[in-house]
């Protein structure tokens, strides 16, 4: 268990509607990700973090927005949702399973509907 | 085309057999390659991480590396219906953090008890 919670685990909005999903970790790692899965596409990269206010773009960032104020919390904002942005978004932070095993872990996912 | 290349399934085997899951990449600066479970409804969960060629082994399964034909495979031996889960490969050129992770679309198994 990578100590990762996500919040909401559920979500429908109608589109044009601001929503932010949160994601919490308690065991004080640098980075953190979002991601998005749909069928087809696999799991592509949103956004990540790298530390306290410290943010950049991944491959799918167009209309999402990310913020870090705390280690703990890594918010992703849709500042108006779209149909398109229906999708599981996943977080995920940076740990490591034993010597030279850095790798991602992810929490248990917000299935989000944009009606 | 897509970078990682995964055969989606579904695949469904008896119990007992031994299962390959395969990915096929084209970048050849990928050298870290891993190997998540994902249960329905759940987040991906890592069950292998192998750095370059060669095997790695853990319990009941294998996760072979070919850097030359740019191949990585997962083996489950002994199958068991608790191993009915979608199956993502993912690999990257670095292990910063910074680093991108790039994911095959997964392929869903099925264990026929």
């Amino acid at each position: 268990d990578a100590g990762i919670t996500q919040s909401p685990r559920h979500k429908v909005t109608e589109t044009g509607t601001p929503v932010t999903l949160r994601c919490h970790q308690t065991e004080n790692h640098r980075y953190m990700y979002w991601y998005r899965q749909d069928p087809g596409h696999g799991l592509r990269l949103i956004h990540y973090s790298y530390g306290v206010k410290d943010t950049d773009k991944g491959e799918v960032s167009d209309g999402y927005s990310v913020s870090r104020s705390k280690t703990e919390d890594f918010l992703l904002t849709l500042e108006s949702a779209t149909s398109s942005q229906t999708s599981v978004y996943f977080c995920a932070i940076r740990g490591s399973g034993g010597p030279g095993t850095d790798t991602q872990y992810f929490g248990p996912g917000t299935r989000l509907t944009v009606l | 085309q897509k970078e990682v290349e995964q055969d989606p399934g579904p695949l469904s085997v008896p119990e007992g057999a031994i299962v390959s899951l395969n990915c096929t990449y084209s970048n050849s600066a990928f050298q870290y390659f891993m190997w998540y479970r994902q249960y329905s409804r759940k987040g991906p969960e890592l069950l292998m991480y192998t750095y370059s060629s060669g095997n790695k082994e853990d319990g009941r399964f294998t996760a072979q590396v070919d850097k030359s034909s740019k191949y990585i495979s997962l083996f489950i031996r002994d199958s068991q219906p608790s191993d009915s889960a979608t199956y993502l490969c993912a690999m990257s050129a670095g292990n910063f953090g910074n680093e991108k992770l790039t994911f095959g679309t997964g392929t869903r198994l099925t264990i026929i008890p």
